[in-house]
């Protein structure tokens, strides 16, 4: 089993484009989450689902989209990227609160 | 909301020495209590977690403390080696969900020497 893919693994964005950060997961779990990492400030969770066709915020949703048409992906959408959002962005899923990790992706916004 | 504070954000330790986190948390509804370690470029992994029925768990050279009525839970490694070290978090799930919706602690950055 592959767990949770994320793709890309880097990128760098401009100020104002838009790109999507793709997740993908193979457990069939029903709840999948999105959370960025910032130095000193642990995991604040931007938004997440509890299944297909649900989506609530989180901590820290400003600026970002999500949507879950299946229960495998749960991708998240950069509307017009700034540079505050210069982030380690990790995916996570989970079926009874154990969560799987993505590997993240690592964005720079200039 | 639920709101984890962990210490301390440094820790270091020779090897064979042991290494405590502390962790607490705010939310009294919250009944699951997991530790994640996180190594250079990857993803946390579950290391061990705690369910808010019993008040230890063990794995081997790892071991979670919970204390409910003060809301604080430990991490004790024993016998640390160099590959122990990493960044550690600890996490609550807010609100008692059982899906999970973790809320983390800001980080331990611990370092093994030999």
């Amino acid at each position: 089993n592959a767990g949770v893919t994320q793709t890309p693994k880097f990128q760098v964005l401009k100020t104002g484009q838009s790109m999507t950060l793709q997740c993908a997961q193979d457990m069939n779990h029903e709840y999948m989450s999105w959370y960025r990492q910032d130095p000193g400030m642990g995991l604040r969770l931007i938004h997440y689902s509890v299944g297909a066709g649900i989506t609530d915020q989180g901590e820290v949703p400003n600026g970002y989209n999500v949507s879950r048409s299946t229960t495998e992906d749960f991708p998240l959408r950069l509307l017009s990227a700034a540079p505050s959002q210069t982030s380690v962005y990790f995916c996570a899923s989970s079926r009874d609160s154990s969560y799987t990790f993505g590997s993240g992706t690592r964005l720079t916004v200039v | 909301g639920e709101n984890v504070e962990q210490h301390p954000s440094t820790l270091s330790v020779q090897e064979g020495d042991s290494a405590v986190i502390k962790c607490t948390y705010s939310d009294s509804a919250s009944n699951y209590f997991p530790w994640y370690k996180q190594e250079l470029g990857k993803g946390p992994q579950l290391i061990i977690d705690i369910r808010s029925n019993v008040g230890e768990k063990k794995d081997q050279r790892i071991a979670v403390t919970l204390n409910k009525t003060a809301k604080h839970f430990s991490l004790h490694i024993t016998e640390t080696q160099p590959e122990d070290s990493a960044v550690y978090f600890c996490a609550a799930n807010a609100g008692g969900t059982s899906y999970g919706k973790l809320t983390f602690g800001q980080g331990t950055i611990l370092t093994v020497h030999p």
